[in-house]
């Protein structure tokens, strides 16, 4: 089944603890992306990667780090959990490809990781 | 970056009944993208329409790429349609980030 993993689905952690989110897709998208939803806020991008070993900020990469060493993984890294970083966060791939008109690159979520940092 | 806005924010329907959801953005989006989140949390990929009409049982989607809007509807709803709703576009930019922009979402109740 082509899916978006992500590990863990709900993570209780204390501030300055480091942690890892682990992002997967089987689909061999070239497109991944990490979003951040919280309430009044919408959704907003952390990060992305256009391929392997290409990776960029998004809007609010501040506190994050990521990483893209192989195609079908990209792991978000909380070096130093703060309370501000509580929210629930989306990993999402694209296969970004040129189809006809425009490039072609339906995004598709993870479930979803909860984080809590007290 | 491009503006969002969708109506109406928040629904009500008795089961059965119909409705349209709406989409506007501020600028052109190649990449145009319904979702459900469910109670759960998920987003369920609804419908991905840059132009034109799509139909997928009970929901279909209409886009109209020249004048920035999309509609979903949704037909004979039951309680299991409730959720939020979100529409989301991409633009191919400058630098290649393909990074989708959200509405604040649709938050429809579907009563039995």
């Amino acid at each position: 089944e082509a899916q978006v993993t992500q590990n863990p689905r709900y993570l209780i952690t204390v501030t300055g603890k480091k942690l890892t989110v682990t992002c997967s897709q089987n689909m061999n998208h070239e497109y991944m992306s990490w979003y951040r939803q919280d309430p009044g806020l919408g959704l907003r991008q952390i990060y992305y990667s256009m391929n392997v070993e290409v990776t960029d900020k998004g809007d609010v990469p501040e506190g994050y780090k990521v990483s893209r060493k192989e195609k079908r993984n990209f792991p978000l890294i909380l070096e130093s959990p703060s309370p501000n970083q509580t929210s629930l966060y989306f990993c999402a791939s694209s296969l970004n490809a040129n189809r006809g008109q425009g490039i072609y690159n339906e995004q598709f979520f993870g479930p979803g990781t909860r984080l809590t940092v007290l | 970056g491009i503006q969002v806005e969708q109506s109406p924010p928040d629904l009500i329907l008795q089961e059965g009944a119909n409705s349209t959801l709406r989409c506007n953005f501020s600028d052109s989006v190649n990449n145009l993208q319904w979702f459900h989140q469910n109670p759960w949390g998920q987003l369920i990929n609804l419908f991905y329409i840059p132009s034109g009409t799509k139909q997928n049982g009970r929901l279909s989607a209409t886009t109209v790429a020249t004048e920035r809007y999309s509609l979903l509807y949704i037909s004979s709803s039951q309680t299991t349609d409730s959720g939020v709703y979100f529409c989301a576009g991409s633009q191919n930019s400058g630098g290649s980030n393909y990074k989708l922009t959200f509405g604040k979402g649709t938050l429809l109740t579907v009563n039995p």
